[in-house]
């Protein structure tokens, strides 16, 4: 069975400072996708980031960062230069390749990120 | 404009009554889910469609009915809500897929059952 734990129940950090959000994965599969959700104050769900298994190379996009390492079945999140803006909570979350589930997702805990102005 | 609209977005309900939440994509995607968001324990698919009259379980199915007749809409129905079902829950909507494509999702329905 597909697994996501994001340890990092809740972290505040003030502006302006680097921020890592963790996430750890299993599956069995070698085929698999992997996600990042944020979920605002306002309740709905907004894709950040899709990533297979095949491609490690890390991500940049702005003041964010994703560095995938299949190795330590690690997905973890960077925001650099965070803002107040970026306070919401964010979920991981492991979609394996299989026809009978579909696009199935399997999502972590959630972390909830407080930027402090 | 793609979107999965939800209805009610806000329920406050009594154990025992009979409820829908509706949801509908249209965007002509095959593939449908329903999760529940819980504190601590993220988002559980409570049920999902491959295509119309196609549906099944996901991790936490009891308790909740859903249907597909069109392909556009996949109701949750809940025959009689417990307290327990006390939650904020999500549709989502993607192309079928071995697990590739984005999902899109809802912008969530809060229930409370008193």
């Amino acid at each position: 069975a597909q697994k996501v734990t994001q340890a990092q129940t809740e972290i505040s950090v003030v502006e302006k400072e680097d921020v890592t959000l963790d996430c750890v994965y299993e599956t069995r599969d070698t085929t698999y996708y992997l996600f990042w959700y944020k979920q605002p104050p306002s309740g709905e769900l907004v894709f950040l980031i899709r990533r297979n298994s095949f491609d490690e190379q890390n991500e940049i996009s702005g003041r964010y960062s994703w560095n995938f390492q299949k190795s330590t079945s690690s997905f973890n999140f960077t925001i650099t230069a965070s803002q107040v803006v970026d306070s919401a909570v964010y979920f991981c979350a492991l979609s394996e390749a299989r026809e009978t589930s579909g696009s199935r997702l399997t999502f972590g805990e959630g972390t909830q990120l407080t930027v402090n102005p | 404009e793609a979107q999965v609209t939800q209805n009610p977005r806000y329920l406050i309900t009594v154990t025992g009554k009979k409820l829908t939440v509706t949801c509908s994509q249209n965007m002509n995607h095959e593939y449908m889910s329903w999760y529940r968001q819980d504190p601590g324990l993220g988002l559980r698919q409570i049920y999902y469609s491959m295509n119309v009259e196609v549906t099944d379980k996901g991790d936490v199915p009891e308790g909740y009915k859903v249907s597909r007749k069109e392909k556009r809409n996949f109701p949750l129905i809940l025959e009689s809500p417990s307290p327990n079902q006390t939650s904020l829950y999500f549709c989502a909507s993607s192309l079928l897929s071995r697990g590739s494509y984005e999902q899109y999702f809802g912008p969530g329905t809060r229930l409370t059952v008193t």
